[in-house]
């Protein structure tokens, strides 16, 4: 079975651009996660979402967003991009919302971003 | 805001086991104790979760306190591939205040010669 795959790996952006991330969860999963990753902050949950719903949501600015799309898969868009947001995008994939405790979530490579 | 402490880094000899300790003093009845790692540069993988029994899988034992304020991820054999920063969450339900994966700043883990 197919890991979660993101693309693109690799991105540099300039200040004030905006940029979208893709993540393809593994088949048959239904929830996607989002994470960001820096050096200082270590990693920090984004949001959540579910049957194309978003299900939960961490504490980042509204220049953050996401969505997913009828078969699962997600992208994350960032707006008006700023220094700090240089980091590794990590998207993680699960069975489903709800189940029993079961829900271990497999991440993809992640995204590295640049902000210049 | 993560509710776990994990010493920042260990060292283990090749071939012998890791024993990577994690507080979690105010863990809640509700929450589940999961354990991941992440290589250098990859994204982190799922090792083991439990509630409050020991748990063994194919890569590792996880031991809760009869408290459940702590718990040991036990790598029985380390190889030099188990180097990486070691990361233990708690984790809630969906539908609780603690669902979302929290991660703190781990432990790295280095598996010497």
């Amino acid at each position: 079975k197919a890991g979660v795959t993101q693309t693109p790996r690799y991105l540099i952006k300039t200040r004030g651009q905006q940029v979208t991330l893709s993540c393809s969860p593994i088949s048959g999963h239904r929830s996607v996660s989002w994470y960001q990753q820096t050096p200082g902050q270590g990693l920090q949950f984004l949001f959540e979402y579910f049957s194309e719903t978003q299900r939960n949501k961490g504490n980042f600015p509204g220049r953050f967003s996401g969505r997913q799309f009828s078969n699962s898969r997600s992208e994350m868009n960032v707006s008006t991009l700023e220094l700090g947001d240089s980091a590794l995008y990590l998207c993680a994939s699960s069975l489903a919302l709800g189940s029993s405790g079961r829900y271990e979530q497999y991440f993809g490579p992640g995204t590295r971003l640049t902000v210049t | 805001d993560a509710k776990t402490t994990q010493p920042t880094s260990m060292d283990c000899a090749e071939g012998r086991a890791a024993n990577l300790p994690c507080n979690h003093s105010t863990i809640s009845g509700n929450e589940y104790v999961y354990w991941y790692r992440q290589i250098h540069s990859q994204g982190p993988q799922y090792i083991i979760h439990g509630l409050k029994n020991n748990e063994t899988n194919e890569m590792a034992s996880l031991i809760i306190t009869e408290d459940r304020k702590s718990s040991t991820l036990i790598l029985p054999h380390a190889t030099l591939r188990d180097t990486a920063v070691y990361y233990c969450i708690v984790r809630a339900l969906p539908g609780g205040s603690n669902y979302k994966l929290t991660f703190g700043k781990g432990t790295l883990l280095t598996v010497n010669p």
